[in-house]
């Protein structure tokens, strides 16, 4: 089965500095998704991404899914408290019906 | 626009007593979907429903769990008996087909089996 890998799976980072989050899957991505998710809430659709070298922004996040499409890294530039929570990237199970499943989160604390 | 509505926000009870989680789906939406987290296993998807149908419930962990969507407004995901191990924060979400992707989460409920 197919399974996504989170690094990494905690990160602190002062205000203003910018950080990465990685996804590796064991096999071949139709689509990857990356969801946030504030603590104690419900996840929230971030960006989704579908072709080899696709490349998505979205004010300071910014997500790219790599040739192959095994990868995808979430680049958050300039971090602020706000940008604290848990990120979650996921991957459907092709069936069309939005069934997805999802890594192993990483948790995201930013110091002001 | 009201979101994916889930009841109760909290439950605590004893080992052994019958559970029933609650979700209103966004309007329209045509697809229903039940996750659990935990922190040892992540986020896990239980079952899911499309038009009202189950369509794979492989997630379920045991016989103990059981789902139901009676229309499209509503679904409930019951536990009977309850387990200590059961314990986790449970996630109901909602799509629409063809909007591939993007689920709608409702706020969960935390459930503790003592």
């Amino acid at each position: 089965s197919q399974e996504l890998e989170q690094s990494p799976q905690s990160l602190i980072v002062q205000e203003g500095k910018n950080l990465t989050i990685n996804c590796t899957s064991s096999k071949t991505l139709y689509g990857l998704y990356w969801y946030k998710q504030k603590y104690g809430e419900g996840l929230i659709f971030l960006m989704m991404l579908q072709k080899g070298g696709e490349e998505k922004s979205h004010e300071k996040i910014t997500a790219k899914l790599d040739e192959k499409k095994q990868q995808s890294s979430l680049h958050i530039t300039a971090s602020q408290p706000s940008h604290a929570g848990i990120y979650l990237c996921g991957a459907d199970g092709r069936t069309g019906a939005n069934n997805l499943f999802f890594g192993t989160g990483t948790r995201l604390t930013v110091i002001p | 626009d009201a979101g994916v509505i889930q009841s109760p926000r909290h439950e605590v009870t004893e080992m052994g007593q019958e559970v029933t989680l609650r979700c209103k789906p966004i309007s329209g939406h045509n697809s229903l979907f039940w996750y659990r987290q935990t922190m040892m296993r992540g986020l896990e998807l239980l079952i899911y429903f499309n038009n009202n149908v189950p369509i794979d419930d492989s997630g379920m962990p045991e016989d103990r769990f059981s789902a139901k969507m009676p229309n499209a407004s509503f679904s409930t995901l019951k536990i009977q008996p309850s387990e200590p191990r059961d314990s986790a924060v449970y996630f109901c979400a909602s799509s629409l087909t063809g909007i591939t992707g993007e689920l709608f989460f409702g706020e969960g409920s935390r459930l503790t089996v003592l």
